[in-house]
C-alpha cells in the first residue's frame, strides 16, 4: 500500500495568512493526488484533484502543486470558513489511502 | 442538487452483521462508481471499498481490513448502494460515508452514518 504522510499535523494561523500543507507519498504517484477539507458535522469536500485541478466552485485561494512523491496544498489569504482539517489522498493505485490530516486552527 | 444519504448505522455486538444503505439523488446513479469511506473516532479517513457502474462491469474492490467480511452492492433501480458488514469487530466502529468516485478521487459525499461495535 502507498503510505501518505502529511505535515504539519496541525497549524495555527490568522485570517489573511497563507498556509501551506505538504503531503509525501511513499512511492511515486505521478499527479494522482486529491485534497479534501473536513469540518465537524459536515461531509468532507474535495478541493483539488489531479494534484492541481481546482474542483468546481472551490475558491481560487486554494491551490495544489506537486508531482511524483511531494505535494503541497496552499491556502492564500485564509478565511474564517477555512479553519478545518485537510486530508490528502493518493489516487494512483488501490487501496486508495489518505494522509493522517492537518488541522488548521485559529491563532 | 446532488445528495447522498446514508442510513442503517447503529450499535451492534462483535460478530454480528449490519447493512448500511446509501441513497443517491441529483446524480445519474447508473453511470457512477461509488465508494465507502470511514472515519473511526479520533482517526483519519480510511477507504473501505468501491463498486463500479454496471456498464463498467459492476465489480468491487475492498481494503484489506474488510475483505471477506464486507460486501458492496448496488440497486440502480433504487439509486442505492449497500454495504453488508458481517463478522463485525470493535475496530469497525466508525462513521461510514458513501461517496461518488468520478476518477480515482471522491467527489460527492454523504454526511455519514455511525456504526458502533461494542459488547
Amino acid at each position: 500500500d502507498i503510505q501518505m504522510t502529511q505535515s504539519p499535523s496541525s497549524v495555527s494561523a490568522s485570517v489573511g495568512d497563507t498556509v501551506t500543507i505538504t503531503c509525501r507519498a511513499s512511492q511515486g504517484i505521478a499527479n494522482w493526488l486529491a485534497w479534501y477539507q473536513r469540518k465537524p458535522g459536515k461531509a468532507p469536500k474535495v478541493l483539488i484533484y489531479s494534484a492541481s485541478s481546482l474542483q468546481s466552485e472551490v475558491p481560487s485561494r486554494f491551490s495544489g502543486s506537486g508531482f511524483g512523491t511531494d505535494f503541497t496544498l496552499t491556502i492564500s489569504s485564509l478565511q474564517p470558513e477555512d479553519f478545518a482539517t485537510y486530508y490528502c489522498q493518493q489516487a494512483n493505485s488501490l487501496p486508495w489511502t489518505f494522509g493522517q490530516g492537518t488541522k488548521v486552527e485559529i491563532k | 442538487e446532488e445528495q447522498l444519504v446514508e442510513s442503517g448505522g447503529g450499535l451492534v455486538k462483535p460478530g454480528e452483521s449490519l447493512r448500511l444503505s446509501c441513497e443517491v439523488s441529483g446524480i445519474t446513479f447508473t453511470n457512477v462508481w461509488m465508494s465507502w469511506v470511514r472515519q473511526a473516532p479520533g482517526k483519519g479517513l480510511e477507504w473501505v471499498g468501491r463498486i463500479k457502474s454496471k456498464g463498467d462491469g459492476g465489480t468491487t474492490d475492498y481494503a484489506a481490513p474488510v475483505k471477506g467480511r464486507f460486501t458492496i452492492s448496488r440497486d440502480d433501480s433504487k439509486n442505492t448502494m449497500y454495504l453488508q458488514m458481517n463478522s463485525l469487530k470493535t475496530e469497525d466502529t466508525a462513521v461510514y460515508h458513501c461517496t461518488t468516485e468520478p476518477g480515482s478521487y471522491f467527489g460527492y459525499w454523504g454526511l455519514g452514518t455511525l456504526l458502533t461495535v461494542s459488547s
